[in-house]
């Protein structure tokens, strides 16, 4: 298994561009979750999602958009980049009373 | 989920025992304890959980108190390969359990 695979590693976007942060994951896991780290900070859950076309926001959703269309895929859509939206993402996933697996992230500057 | 309180930073010198303690003094009967840890803005990796059991894994032992309101993390000979972040959360593994990090604690591993 790959595990929690996440592309692009790095990205550079100019303000008020739009772009998407992939996620996939081989292990037929359920529930999915994409968290932001902003420097010398915690992780902070963006959205989730516990089955395929069900999401939900979680504790900082505002600029965000996802979509679960299968089990494997959980996108992460950014709509006009700001400066703010500077941070390292974390895609993650877990089966049911399973600890999660979490991906190498994706580190976006917005400019 | 119920909140988790830990220390924001610890140190321990290299082949001591490091603990790592946690405070969920809100935690529900069947939520479990999870620990993970962050090297070096990596994405997260789980280390051990439990429930009201103590736990004991190659990596790590779980200390869970009676009352279950707190628990440590055991890192028995730590090396300066346990340079980490370390994080505590407490859920109950299913659909609603949003797996919600708070700060962690980093632990630095002194030669």
């Amino acid at each position: 298994n790959a595990g929690v695979t996440q592309t692009p590693k790095f990205r550079i976007l100019k303000i008020g561009q739009s772009m998407t942060l992939q996620c996939t994951q081989d292990m037929n896991h359920n529930y999915m979750y994409w968290y932001r780290q902003d420097p010398g900070m915690g992780l902070k859950l963006i959205y989730y999602s516990v089955g395929a076309g069900i999401t939900d926001k979680g504790e900082v959703p505002n600029g965000y958009n996802v979509s679960r269309s299968t089990t494997e895929d959980f996108p992460l859509r950014l709509e006009l980049a700001a400066p703010s939206q500077t941070s390292v993402y974390f895609c993650a996933s877990r089966r049911a009373g399973v600890y999660a697996f979490f991906g190498q992230g994706t580190r976006l500057t917005v400019v | 989920d119920a909140k988790t309180t830990q220390p924001t930073s610890m140190d321990c010198a290299e082949g001591r025992a490091a603990n790592l303690p946690c405070n969920h003094s809100t935690i529900s009967g069947n939520e479990y304890v999870y620990w993970y840890r962050q090297i070096h803005s990596q994405g997260p990796q789980y280390i051990i959980h439990g429930l009201k059991n103590n736990e004991t894994n190659e990596m790590a032992s779980l200390i869970i108190t009676e009352d279950r309101k707190s628990s440590t993390l055991i890192l028995p000979h730590a090396t300066l390969r346990d340079t980490a972040v370390y994080y505590c959360i407490v859920g109950d593994g299913g659909a609603t359990n949003k797996l919600i990090f708070g700060t962690g604690t980093l632990l630095a591993v002194q030669p």
